[in-house]
């Protein structure tokens, strides 16, 4: 159980596009997902936490106007990248807190999407 | 406020050698704390954690952890280490109300 698939896994696109990636809770309901970059060799920066119905919340620094977050269902959250730059490139891995498990703040992962901006 | 620090960005040991990656944190409240793996272009997989009761903590592949709260660690041990150990893993911090934080992660070689 607890299983969260992001889509897709890599893309690539021109610089100035805008890309959109999904997070989706398989076997449960999400009310809080997260979105994180990990650059090369570094470890995970959390950019926004997602709430399901409300406005996310944006880690100090992170763009909410480029780094656009929905979270319109309990299974679905989506990251979009708008006017993508080569800085942009990065893995981009979210997770989700499953509200039924257990309340000890336990997130569970996806496997995270690669993007390069060309 | 919660935070990690994992000491050592990268540890090599021999196949079949004990494996430890060590991990501190810092909590105002007692923490749940996580040890996650990662292998390459790869999402996070959970290795064990900590939340009440047993100190020493029994993970997948063979890893522990023990939670000690007088030095404030949670290392992360496995007796004999594989090839296929070899990854990144992460320590993490969460207590009530907060969210997870990551150390700087440990990337673990393992020479044959």
């Amino acid at each position: 159980g607890a299983v969260v698939s992001q889509h897709p896994s890599w893309v690539i696109c021109k610089s100035g596009t805008s890309v959109k990636i999904e997070c989706r809770s398989l076997d449960f309901q999400a009310t809080t997902m997260f979105w994180y970059r990990q650059f090369p060799k570094q470890s995970l920066m959390l950019m926004a936490t997602s709430n399901e119905g409300s406005k996310a919340t944006y880690e100090q620094g992170v763009e909410k106007d480029k780094f656009l977050i929905n979270h319109a269902s309990l299974t679905l959250s989506t990251l979009t990248v708008t006017s993508a730059h080569p800085e942009d490139s990065s893995f981009y891995i979210c997770s989700a807190r499953d509200p039924g498990g257990s309340s000890y703040n336990e997130q569970f992962f996806g496997p995270g999407t690669r993007l390069t901006v060309l | 406020a919660q935070s990690v620090t994992q000491l050592g960005s990268h540890v090599s040991v021999s196949e079949g050698a004990l494996v430890l990656l060590r991990c501190n944190y810092s909590s105002s409240v007692p923490p749940y704390l996580f040890w996650y793996v990662q292998y390459p272009n790869q999402g996070l997989q959970l290795l064990l954690k900590y939340t009440t009761g047993a100190t020493l903590v029994k993970g997948i592949n063979g890893f522990e952890a023990e939670f000690k709260k007088s030095e404030t660690s949670f290392h992360l041990t496995k007796p004999s280490a594989h090839m296929s150990d070899a990854a990144e893993y992460f320590c993490a911090v969460s207590d009530p109300g907060n969210d997870m934080r990551f150390g700087a992660g440990t990337r673990l070689t393992v020479k044959p």
